[in-house]
């Protein structure tokens, strides 16, 4: 699976669009984009993911760039509670669904 | 809901000792998945299932085993715990499937400390 970057941290007034960049400029073909966020002191939770067309549902939007070398989640109105680390993770859709984590960016919405 | 449940939030045992950590859920998942998260590290992959009696390294197995009996349990063990295992444990699971999105749902964590 490819590889990410992801800054380490970001910041973000509430109310206010949390953008969060990731770069995946190894990613083939058949590789989608995944995002999952963790809360302090719980599991990490899915949020969206895609293949090369931007995605949107009821917690985020998810924009990939025609190359598709990089893609950026939108928190469209970010409130405290999405105050998480924000995980970018770029597989093969197989049978066994391994997940390969990097370290995340760390969103600290503030008032 | 998809409910993983991990059998203890908090564990402290001691170095050499046996320790089983338990996770089981309740949406017959076909895949399931233990990981462990250290600061500045992230989540690091130690085995997963993807059947009953089915298991695959994830990236650091060393020092770990598992067992899956029942489809809906599977269980993390280490034979001789050491302090450089104190971690945060992870279990997850998955419908499994050649799908694009099967997503990984996690129980809680179990937070363990070896003295």
């Amino acid at each position: 699976d490819a590889k990410t970057t992801q800054p380490p941290s970001m910041d973000c007034a509430e109310g206010r669009a949390a953008n969060l960049p990731c770069n995946h400029s190894t990613i083939s073909g058949n590789e989608y984009v995944y995002w999952y966020r963790q809360i302090h002191s719980q599991g990490p939770q899915y949020i969206i993911h895609g293949l090369k067309n931007n995605e949107t549902n009821e917690m985020a939007s998810l924009i990939i760039t025609e190359d598709r070398k990089s893609s950026t989640l939108i928190l469209p109105h970010a409130t405290l509670r999405d105050t998480a680390v924000y995980y970018c993770i770029v597989r093969v859709a197989t049978n066994t669904d391994k997940l390969i984590f990097g370290t995340g960016t760390r969103l600290q919405v503030f008032p | 809901d998809v409910k993983v449940t991990q059998s203890s939030r908090y564990l402290v045992k001691r170095t050499g000792e046996k320790v089983f950590l338990e996770c089981v859920q309740d949406m017959d998942h076909e895949n399931m998945f233990w990981y462990r998260q250290d600061p500045g590290l992230g989540l690091r992959l130690i085995y997963f299932s993807y059947d009953v009696k089915m298991k695959e390294k994830g990236d650091i197995p060393e020092g770990y085993s598992v067992s899956r009996e029942k489809k809906e349990r599977f269980s993390l063990i280490l034979e001789s715990a050491s302090t450089n295992q104190t971690s945060m444990y992870l279990c997850a699971s998955s419908s499994g499937g050649a799908g694009e999105n099967n997503e990984q749902f996690f129980g809680p964590g179990t937070r363990l400390t070896v003295l």
